[in-house]
């Protein structure tokens, strides 16, 4: 089955400095998506992508981070200036619709801020 | 954000007997709601669905209930069997937007 997949499974990076998380989604969905989960809460939206273009995003997606579809297969994420706080596993989904369709998971990566 | 809450932080069933999982939304928009099921170490997986013009879906031991009114859904799982033992999210989406609750841990016991 196919499933999305998501490197490096873990991230390490010194505050401040620029980090991207790449995902590929299943290769006939057309949404893509990012989520977070900070360890002990609850996972929480970040953003959705169709199109090349961001279709929406939470008040968590804010202008340090962005994100691209660089090529026909992958999806990444960016953080621009990483904070202590931005330390959770980022999780990326994808579905085929973007509405009554479940988003497939892929299994995270940890990112961890020091 | 508590658009989506699962009051119940554990729940734990003997195996053989029914777990039911609660579920309540604030936002009238979603029209769309699902069940992930997660292990340590891995993504969401998802298990069932509902859309909002149903009040029921049916899944072999998994059901799913939607009562909009309420705005309320559960998850039933008939007979529970311990390898469900895993933290189970709902989730409501309205298009694109999806929002989870902050999970139950369901523990079934052999």
């Amino acid at each position: 089955e196919p499933e999305v997949t998501q490197t490096p499974s873990h991230q390490v990076t010194q505050m401040g400095q620029e980090v991207i998380l790449r995902c590929v989604p299943i290769s006939n969905h057309l949404y893509f998506y990012w989520y977070r989960q900070i360890l002990g809460q609850k996972v929480e939206f970040l953003v959705s992508f169709y199109n090349n273009e961001i279709s929406e995003k939470s008040e968590i997606f804010d202008d340090q981070f962005s994100v691209e579809r660089p090529d026909g297969s992958n999806f990444t994420l960016k953080i621009r200036s990483t904070k202590l706080e931005d330390s959770a596993m980022y999780f990326c989904a994808s579905s085929f619709l973007d509405s009554n369709q479940p988003q497939h998971f892929g299994d995270g990566t940890r990112l961890s801020i020091l | 954000d508590q658009q989506v809450k699962q009051n119940s932080p554990s729940l734990s069933v003997q195996e053989g007997r029914i777990s039911i999982l609660n579920c309540d939304y604030t936002n009238s928009m979603f029209d769309y709601f699902l069940w992930y099921k997660k292990y340590p170490a891995e993504g969401p997986t998802f298990l069932i669905s509902i859309s909002s013009i149903k009040d029921k879906n049916e899944d072999g031991r998994f059901t799913v209930f939607l009562n909009k009114s309420a705005k309320h859904l559960s998850l039933h799982i008939v007979p529970s069997q311990p390898g469900d033992s895993a933290v189970y999210f709902c989730a409501a989406s309205a298009r694109n937007d999806m929002r989870f609750g902050a999970g139950t841990r369901l523990t079934v016991k052999p």
